[in-house]
């Protein structure tokens, strides 16, 4: 079975502090994603990786940056939180070798309030 | 158009009932389909993929209508345990390896 772990379950920053947010599988996956969910407005993409040290922009990444080291950890960073970053992160990852699209396979996500 | 969209529900169904859900998208050139269940506060887990004209797996079956650009989900006998919101998954049009979620639909089962 592919485990996702995300570091935390839970976690309160303040306004203005740089936030980590970090995610390892353990499947040997090309691809990782991190995504936001908000009510209302579904599971929207930040950014996605397709190999080490690469990054591509998803949907919404103003505010974030990301950081691919290894093949197995994907992380998450707010240069500086602010409270419309409240919300539920979920990481994500997936296969390239099949030559279709591949389901994802979620981390249990992260929620983060920003006081 | 919408790169997938779905009725948000509720759909308020009692115990032993059939219920399908559809979910439409735009991008015609899509190979691949996926069926999401999420329970409330949790992540999203895979319930089925779709990469041909369709899928089935027990008391769950996915359709895919390429000529109407529909994917659809039939759940029979439905149980308590089905009380989920059912996110439908595209292929996105703009990358590789990228997918688009669906906002869900909300499925109440009731006894």
């Amino acid at each position: 079975d592919v485990k996702v772990t995300q570091s935390s379950r839970y976690l309160v920053k303040r306004t203005g502090e740089k936030v980590f947010l970090e995610c390892v599988q353990d499947m040997d996956h090309e691809n990782m994603f991190w995504y936001r969910q908000d009510p209302g407005l579904g599971l929207r993409l930040i950014y996605f990786s397709y190999d080490v040290k690469m990054k591509e922009k998803g949907d919404i990444p103003e505010g974030y940056s990301v950081s691919r080291e290894k093949k197995e950890r994907f992380s998450l960073i707010l240069e500086s939180a602010s409270t419309n970053q409240t919300s539920m992160y979920l990481c994500a990852s997936s296969t390239s070798g099949t030559g279709y699209n591949s389901p994802l396979h979620f981390g249990n996500g992260t929620r983060l309030t920003v006081t | 158009r919408k790169e997938v969209e779905q009725d948000p529900g509720p759909f308020n169904v009692p115990e032993g009932a059939t219920v399908a859900f559809n979910c439409t998208y735009s991008n015609s050139a899509s190979q691949s389909f996926f069926w999401y269940r999420q329970d409330c506060r949790k992540e999203p887990k895979l319930l089925m993929s779709v990469y041909s004209s369709g899928n089935e797996d027990g008391r769950f079956t996915a359709q895919l209508n390429r000529a109407s650009q529909y994917i659809s989900l039939l759940i029979r006998d439905s149980k308590l345990s089905d009380s989920a919101t059912y996110l439908c998954v595209v292929p996105y049009s703009g990358g590789y390896q990228k997918v688009t979620f669906g906002t869900g639909t909300k499925l109440q089962v009731i006894p």
